[in-house]
């Protein structure tokens, strides 16, 4: 089943303690990306990745680390996680170039609490 | 710079269409996207239009109209589990790379 699989569902957490969230993917997508839902404020862009090896920042990629070493995973560092990163977090993927009308695929969503 | 808007809120009844609406600006536009989302729940993709005009899959429509930066969802014959988060997301295509910018979503609420 073609799917993107982030782990773990819920986190409870401290102030300053590393955290990772991993996102996998299996449909051979090239395009890789972060979000944080917040009430009243959408899906925001954290960080997005083009290709392996290609990550950018998107718009609000503060206190947030990624890294493409594969093609399939996108995992989510947070170094020294702070209140005010308590969210919903969601990757997701997509095609590009050869697939333009390729939709994002999401994940089931982390939700991430910071105390 | 980057902007989309649509309605925060719409409560429809059961049977009945309703029309959410979408507006946009971003510099390099390479496509419309439409999202239904669950609370709690992962969005879940509805529709795709990247030339202007309607596309329709079954009770859902969606129209683009690029020279005015404005998309709407049409949804038919409402039912009780079409009450989501509507979110219109357009793609940016510049420098080569690719950002998909969201809306805040409309809560759509159907009554029976």
């Amino acid at each position: 089943e073609a799917q993107v699989t982030q782990n773990p569902r819920y986190l409870i957490t401290v102030t300053g303690k590393k955290l990772t969230v991993t996102c996998s993917q299996n449909m051979n997508h090239e395009y890789m990306s972060w979000y944080r839902q917040d009430p009243g404020l959408g899906l925001r862009q954290i960080y997005y990745s083009m290709n392996v090896e290609v990550t950018d920042k998107g718009d609000v990629p503060e206190g947030y680390k990624v890294s493409r070493k594969e093609k399939r995973n996108f995992p989510l560092i947070l170094e020294s996680p702070s209140p005010n990163q308590t969210s919903l977090y969601f990757c997701a993927s997509s095609g590009t170039a050869s697939s333009y009308n390729s939709p994002l695929h999401f994940g089931n969503g982390t939700r991430l609490t910071v105390t | 710079g980057q902007n989309i808007d649509q309605p925060t809120e719409m409560t429809a009844t059961e049977g009945a269409i309703v029309q959410i609406n979408c507006t946009y600006q971003t510099s390099g536009f390479n496509g419309l996207f439409w999202y239904q989302q669950h609370a709690g729940e992962a969005p879940t993709f509805l529709s795709y239009n990247v030339l202007d005009g309607l596309e329709e899959k079954g009770r859902f429509s969606s129209f683009l109209s690029r020279s005015k930066g404005y998309s709407y969802l049409l949804l038919k014959e409402l039912q009780m589990k079409d009450s989501a988060s509507y979110l219109c997301a357009v793609r940016d295509l510049t420098s080569g790379t690719y950002k998909y910018i969201f809306g805040t979503g409309t809560r759509l609420k159907v009554l029976a």
